[in-house]
């Protein structure tokens, strides 16, 4: 069954902590992407890899971090230093620019 | 960079009445504007897109326009279903990554 797997669907922390969340593909995409969406906000784009081993941050970069050490995993850090962390988090794939993306089932954080 | 308003943010019909989601771009190099659907609690879905060259594409009751020119694009969806409801994004891209607009709650009522 081909598609993109974000886990854990529900997450808590703590303030203060650090937390990473899950993104594995298998759809052979060389692009991978992580998004926050907050009510009425839309999608906002945190971090994008085109390639393995490389990355590039989005428009709301601060406080987060990631890696992109194999082709089909890229997992996304919050840290401490991001001030609002409870949202929904989106991970993404495509098969280039201007295709369809294809996007996980989504990570819910809640900081408490 | 590019930004993409959309409106309305809440849109209320009857089923069977149409629907007509407006969006605007910034970036005249942009050349690629998907359509997503997320219904409550599930993953966004693409359901039209539309590239540059092209002005207008349908499918079934989906119906995407593009203005080049006035760098806005619109979706419309007829004969809308209860089925329907749900949140709506547009967004447009260039070399690179999706823009996305804000997003647009389209109820149905019965």
């Amino acid at each position: 069954d081909g598609g993109i797997t974000q886990s854990p669907k529900y997450l808590f922390r703590k303030e203060g902590q650090n937390v990473t969340l899950s993104c594995e593909q298998n759809l052979n995409h060389d692009a991978m992407y992580w998004y926050r969406q907050d009510p009425g906000q839309g999608l906002r784009l945190i971090y994008y890899s085109q390639i393995v081993n490389d990355f590039q941050k989005g428009d709301i970069a601060e406080g987060y971090s990631v890696s992109r050490e194999k082709k089909e995993s890229f997992p996304l850090t919050v840290t401490s230093a991001q001030k609002n962390p409870t949202a929904f988090y989106l991970c993404a794939s495509q098969n280039g620019a201007n295709t369809e993306a294809f996007f996980g089932q989504g990570t819910r954080l809640t900081v408490v | 960079g590019e930004n993409v308003e959309q409106h309305p943010s809440t849109l209320s019909v009857q089923e069977g009445d149409s629907a007509v989601i407006k969006c605007t771009y910034s970036d005249s190099a942009s050349n690629y504007f998907p359509w997503y659907k997320q219904e409550l609690g599930k993953r966004p879905q693409l359901i039209i897109d539309i590239r540059s060259n092209v002005g207008e594409k349908k499918d079934q009751r989906i119906a995407v326009t593009l203005n080049k020119t006035a760098k806005h694009f619109s979706l419309h969806i007829t004969e809308t279903q209860p089925e329907d409801s749900a949140v709506y994004f547009c967004a447009a891209s260039g070399y690179s990554t999706l823009t996305f607009g804000k997003g647009t709650m389209l109820l149905v009522s019965p």
